[in-house]
């Protein structure tokens, strides 16, 4: 069965710098959920979209910003990059706001 | 507020034992789903179980099983026979319905199983 798919899986950024982390939901999927999680800890919530609108916002910072595409997929940009953005990005995707979130592989970013 | 704990940061086993996983989770709603995700050394979340609050009935998957017990607010996955592949660590998760379906996790479990 098809997957939620993260692009790219690896990226390395130096300070200051831009990055923007894609998702591919699995298909017919029309929710998107952003999360994001530092060495050792639990994945926490950044952001989430239903049907192309904003459903939900959590703990983001405002040097980030999201958005989904009519095709359902997903972006998660990343402006001035900080040390502290180093971290494992998930990507999950449902059917519906009531529906299991199912992640996808992660994007590890790394700051330097 | 919601708020899940796993208070046991990391258990060590032998293989084949049995091992249970505590959650403990907090929640002012009527209507709210919880989770167990299980992440290996690759590092992707893997979906294990979801129950709702209005079923507690227990679930066997294998060498897996779930016992839900909203009188004490407890959701606990018990891994009979464990083996290596196991090893990886347990997240137990929450999410309420009035809150958009996001989901807030406990802070894991390491689950270590020795040969």
């Amino acid at each position: 069965a098809a997957g939620v798919i993260q692009s790219p899986r690896h990226l390395i950024k130096e300070k200051r710098e831009t990055a923007t982390l894609k998702c591919y939901p699995i298909p017919r999927h029309d929710t998107v959920y952003w999360y994001q999680q530092g060495p050792g800890q639990d994945p926490q919530f950044l952001i989430s979209f239903y049907e192309k609108m904003q459903s939900d916002k959590g703990s983001i910072p405002d040097r980030f910003s999201a958005q989904q595409f009519s095709d359902y997929h997903s972006e998660l940009n990343m402006s001035s990059l900080e040390l502290g953005d180093s971290a494992l990005y998930f990507c999950a995707s449902s059917l519906g706001l009531r529906d299991t979130q199912y992640f996808g592989p992660g994007t590890r970013l790394t700051v330097l | 507020a919601q708020k899940v704990t796993q208070a046991q940061t990391e258990i060590s086993v032998v293989e084949k034992e049995d091992v249970t996983l505590d959650c403990v989770y907090e929640t002012r709603d009527t209507t709210y789903y919880l989770f167990w995700y299980k992440q290996p050394p690759s590092g992707e979340l893997v979906f294990l179980i979801r129950r709702n609050s209005f079923d507690e009935q227990n679930e066997i998957s294998g060498r897996y099983s779930w016992n839900f017990q909203k009188s004490t607010s407890s959701f606990n996955f018990t891994i009979t026979a464990s083996q290596v592949v196991d090893s990886a660590v347990y997240f137990c998760a929450l999410s309420e319905v009035r809150y958009g379906n996001k989901l807030v996790f406990g802070a894991g479990t390491i689950l270590r199983v020795k040969s």
